[in-house]
């Protein structure tokens, strides 16, 4: 059974900082490793999607990267501000279980 | 407008009602899901459909059914709800089964007294 990990779960950052968000899966057989964040009351957007065939894809200033041999993905944001206040999540899609499984998420408060 | 929609956003039932919610997508996408989400537990699978004609049981689908009126619509139901399924539920969709992008709704906040 596929399980997600999220370290931390929450974190506190002031604005302007370089952040890592971890994401860890048991079952390296995925497709992809999507990053999703979530906002207080609201729905989940999708941040970006990472094939099981390559290493890292970026938007803005957000990168991830995927060793999908170690089961672990990092999501890296640059020069954080208040607006990136919100709940990251990660997920991968297991063709056996055709569904996404998710981690609990990493709650970032970016402060002034 | 939002491309998957759930109606509704918010809603407070009783113990042993009939609850249906809704979800519609203006992708075009042949799959759709059902989740919910709990504080500490993530978000985890109840049903999900790959079409019309095909629907299949998730992770959790104990005490709910679901409907999948035609492509761009999928729902819910809570037969009789009880007060564990107190939860924020998710509708997504996605393009085909080797895991593409999944988008999802705003979510509906269920609260069974």
């Amino acid at each position: 059974k596929q399980e997600v990990t999220q370290i931390p779960a929450a974190l506190s950052v002031p604005e302007g900082e370089n952040l890592v968000l971890n994401c860890s899966f048991t079952d390296s057989a995925i497709y992809n490793l999507q990053w999703f964040r979530q906002d207080p009351g609201k729905g989940l957007t999708s941040l970006l999607l990472i094939q099981s065939s390559q290493r890292e894809q970026t938007s803005g200033r957000l990168n991830a990267s995927l060793d999908k041999s170690s089961g672990r993905s990092t999501l890296y944001i640059a020069a954080s501000q208040p607006g990136d206040s919100a709940t990251y999540l990660c997920a991968v899609y297991t063709g056996t279980a055709s569904k996404l499984t998710f981690g609990t998420g990493t709650r970032l408060q970016v402060t002034l | 407008d939002a491309d998957v929609t759930q109606t509704p956003r918010n809603r407070i039932t009783k113990t042993g009602k009939r609850i249906m919610l809704e979800c519609s997508q203006t992708k075009g996408h042949d799959r759709m899901y059902w989740y919910r989400q709990d504080p500490g537990l993530g978000l985890r699978l109840i049903y999900y459909s790959f079409d019309v004609k095909d629907i299949n049981k998730g992770e959790i689908s104990d005490g709910y059914s679901v409907s999948r009126q035609a492509q761009a619509k999928f729902s819910l139901s809570l037969e009789s709800a009880i007060p564990n399924q107190t939860a924020l539920y998710f509708c997504a969709t996605s393009v085909d089964s080797f895991g593409t992008e999944a988008f999802f709704g705003q979510g509906t906040r269920l609260t069974v007294v």
